[in-house]
């Protein structure tokens, strides 16, 4: 079964906004976090990471939650921008990072 | 739906040898497989891709001979280090992709080579 699951397989934001994307998971387990973006025919870049001690990570635009009872992360891009159109995924792992898992990502359009 | 089964999470070995690494689509056929590698803090790295009963496609700077693909069938795709050195010692990531899927990746293996 899924452990990391992106709910949410597309989403449109007009540039200039908040894109908001979301990411569930299951093991309780997990205490590192990371977000990938994927352009068509590049394979996946990181982003930004977040480990379980923290609620919250930052880095320019990209901003990273995690809810930790509710198992959830999200990332926050602010403001949006055409070019950060790509598909994003969420991964966890648990101590050691021998092993991630990955969402199914999110189809993310910033239209102009 | 859509899970896959990637093993060895880890292996150890000695440099020399040469180390399989098994990534499988548990309930869906991958028509494409894409493994990546990671070193430490970079991103994923696309060694090559293939598609089910063909040859795979390198990536610049990956030697086909030191990394075999074997993509044999629908559901099973390996992933051969040959004559493995120090330098080998990475994440590697397989990604089964069927058309109009979402995107999928195994769970990861660490390869060490001492």
């Amino acid at each position: 079964d899924q452990q990391v699951k992106q709910n949410s397989p597309s989403l449109s934001v007009q540039e200039g906004r908040i894109s908001i994307l979301n990411c569930d998971y299951t093991n309780s387990m997990f205490d590192y976090f990371l977000w990938y973006k994927k352009y068509p025919a590049e394979g996946p870049t990181f982003l930004i990471s977040i480990s379980s001690i923290k609620d919250k990570n930052e880095d320019g635009r990209f901003t990273v939650f995690l809810n930790k009872s509710a198992k959830h992360l999200s990332l926050h891009i602010v403001p949006s921008q055409p070019g950060d159109s790509a598909v994003y995924f969420c991964a966890a792992s648990a101590s050691g990072g021998n092993q991630f898992y990955f969402g199914t990502g999110t189809s993310l359009t910033v239209i102009p | 739906g859509a899970v896959v089964s990637q093993h060895p999470s880890r292996v150890i070995c000695k440099s020399g040898t040469s180390v399989k690494i098994e990534c499988r689509s548990l309930d869906f056929q991958a028509t494409t497989m894409f493994w990546y590698r990671q070193f430490p803090k970079q991103s994923l790295m696309l060694m090559a891709t293939s598609n089910e009963g063909s040859k795979a496609t390198y990536e610049q700077g990956v030697e086909k001979d030191k990394f075999l693909i074997n993509h044999a069938s629908l559901t099973l795709s390996t992933l051969t280090v040959t004559s493995a050195h120090p330098e080998d010692s990475s994440f590697y990531i397989c990604s089964p992709r069927k058309d109009n899927y979402g995107y999928t990746f195994g769970s990861g293996t660490r390869l060490t080579v001492v």
